[in-house]
């Protein structure tokens, strides 16, 4: 069955760097969303990607986040200059439509990237 | 906005125990549920959803969960667990037209199962 890849599977860095998580979403997809879990609290929602552009997110995807499709097949959040508070798993997720209606399809999630900062 | 609650932070079980998982969500409309698991060091899989229809659904590896409307409940159950089911559970809910803020997931409920 095809997955959602996620890279690096850990990623440590500095405070004040810039990171870049990377994800390839199941190739027949075309919605893609960022999560995050900080450990030991739940799994929050971070922004949801279509069309080429945003079309929704929470009130933590501020100016330091961005997402970006670079070519067909990546899906990319960058952190410009991460905080302490930034460290938590990343999951990037996708669906596809065309199984039934858009919105009732399941999120396939990937196996998420740790992120430490230090 | 909606919110999930699941009834147990840390669930302890011997093998062949009988399981039921709480989870209530906060929501008067249309809602898709599902339960997710992640297993240690792995990423979150789906066990089960519901969309409509007959509101007790089977997923994967022996797993059922029961939607009560009245109750806003969505229960995980198992009749036998195994030692490979420990994990951390999370409930989900969609409500609405898309994923984004609507998609809510509970706090989870960590499984150990003793062999």
């Amino acid at each position: 069955e095809p997955e959602v890849t996620q890279t690096p599977s850990h990623q440590v860095t500095q405070m004040g760097q810039e990171v870049i998580l990377r994800c390839v979403p199941i190739s027949n997809h075309l919605y893609f969303y960022w999560y995050r879990q900080i450990l030991g609290q739940k799994v929050e929602f971070l922004v949801s990607f279509y069309n080429n552009e945003i079309s929704e997110k929470s009130e933590i995807f501020d100016d330091q986040f961005s997402v970006e499709r670079p070519d067909g097949s990546n899906f990319t959040l960058k952190i410009r200059s991460t905080k302490l508070e930034d460290s938590a798993m990343y999951f990037c997720a996708s669906i596809d439509p065309n199984r039934g209606s858009s919105y009732n399809s399941p999120l396939h999630f990937g196996n998420g990237t740790r992120l430490t900062v230090t | 906005a909606q919110s999930v609650s699941q009834h147990n932070h840390h669930v302890i079980l011997s093998e062949a125990a009988s399981l039921e998982l709480g989870c209530n969500y906060s929501y008067g409309g249309t809602v898709n549920l599902f339960w997710y698991v992640q297993y240690p060091g792995q990423h979150l899989q789906l066990l089960l959803k519901y969309f409509s229809g007959d509101p007790l659904v089977k997923g994967i590896k022996g797993f059922e969960a029961e939607f009560i409307k009245s109750k806003f409940s969505f229960n995980l159950r198992k009749p036998s667990v195994q030692w490979s089911d420990t994990a951390e559970y999370f409930c989900a809910v969609n409500a609405g037209d898309n994923y984004g803020q609507n998609f809510v997931f509970g706090p989870g409920t960590r499984l150990s199962v003793l062999p």
